[in-house]
């Protein structure tokens, strides 16, 4: 079954201690995003990745790492997490080869991340 | 600055009737994609419909169509014959040419039996 799938669904945690989330997609995708969604402010993206080893920053990237060495994951690292990285997080891909010029986004269940 | 603005937060519909929820758009690109997003309860985002901001017709999706006013950067849904299950966050979403995304605030739209 085509999917995208992140671990953990669900996470409390304390400020500063670093934690990541791992995104996984088995559709063979290039591009990857991640995406945090916050009530009243919908989805903002934290980052985007073209390929493996490329990355680029989306419109919401402090507080965030993330990386791309395979092209199946695309982990989110938060190296000191502080409250306001309280969030619901989604991991997307999408194909960008010829004939997929909708290049339409598959987005993984979400993780729920409480930081206190 | 790209923006994405959908300005009715909550927005209800009798089952059977048809309702229309707005977006409007800016961006100086010329090549850009819009889409509808769902999310149900279940949190999922489900794909509903998407325009190529190129083409001139209307996309449509079975019960669920757009109207799309590139002058004006209106991108608005239809859904005809609403269903409960149609109940759910709404999201309009701009891509650019850079693949760079930019998600509106969302409609939650509930439709009533």
């Amino acid at each position: 079954e085509a999917q995208v799938t992140q671990n953990p669904r669900y996470l409390i945690t304390v400020t500063g201690k670093k934690l990541t989330v791992t995104c996984s997609q088995n559709m063979n995708h290039e591009y990857m995003s991640w995406y945090r969604q916050d009530p009243g402010l919908g989805l903002r993206q934290i980052y985007y990745s073209m390929n493996v080893e490329v990355t680029d920053k989306g419109d919401v990237p402090e507080g965030y790492k993330v990386s791309r060495k395979e092209k199946r994951n695309f982990p989110l690292i938060l190296e000191s997490p502080s409250p306001n990285q309280t969030s619901l997080y989604f991991c997307a891909s999408s194909s960008l080869g010829a004939g997929s010029s909708y290049n339409e986004q598959f987005f993984g269940p979400g993780t729920r991340l409480t930081v206190l | 600055a790209q923006t994405v603005t959908q300005s009715q937060p909550e927005m209800s519909v009798q089952e059977a009737e048809t309702v229309t929820l707005s977006c409007t758009y800016d961006t100086s690109e010329n090549n850009y994609y819009l889409f509808w997003y769902k999310q149900p309860p279940s949190r999922q985002m489900i794909l509903v419909i998407r325009q190529e901001a190129y083409k001139q017709q209307n996309a449509t999706e079975n019960r669920f169509s757009v109207n799309f006013q590139k002058a004006a950067k209106s991108f608005s849904l239809k859904i005809s014959d609403s269903q409960l299950g149609d109940t759910a966050m709404y999201f309009c979403a701009l891509r650019r040419g850079t693949y760079k995304y930019i998600f509106g605030t969302g409609t939650r739209l509930k439709v009533l039996a």
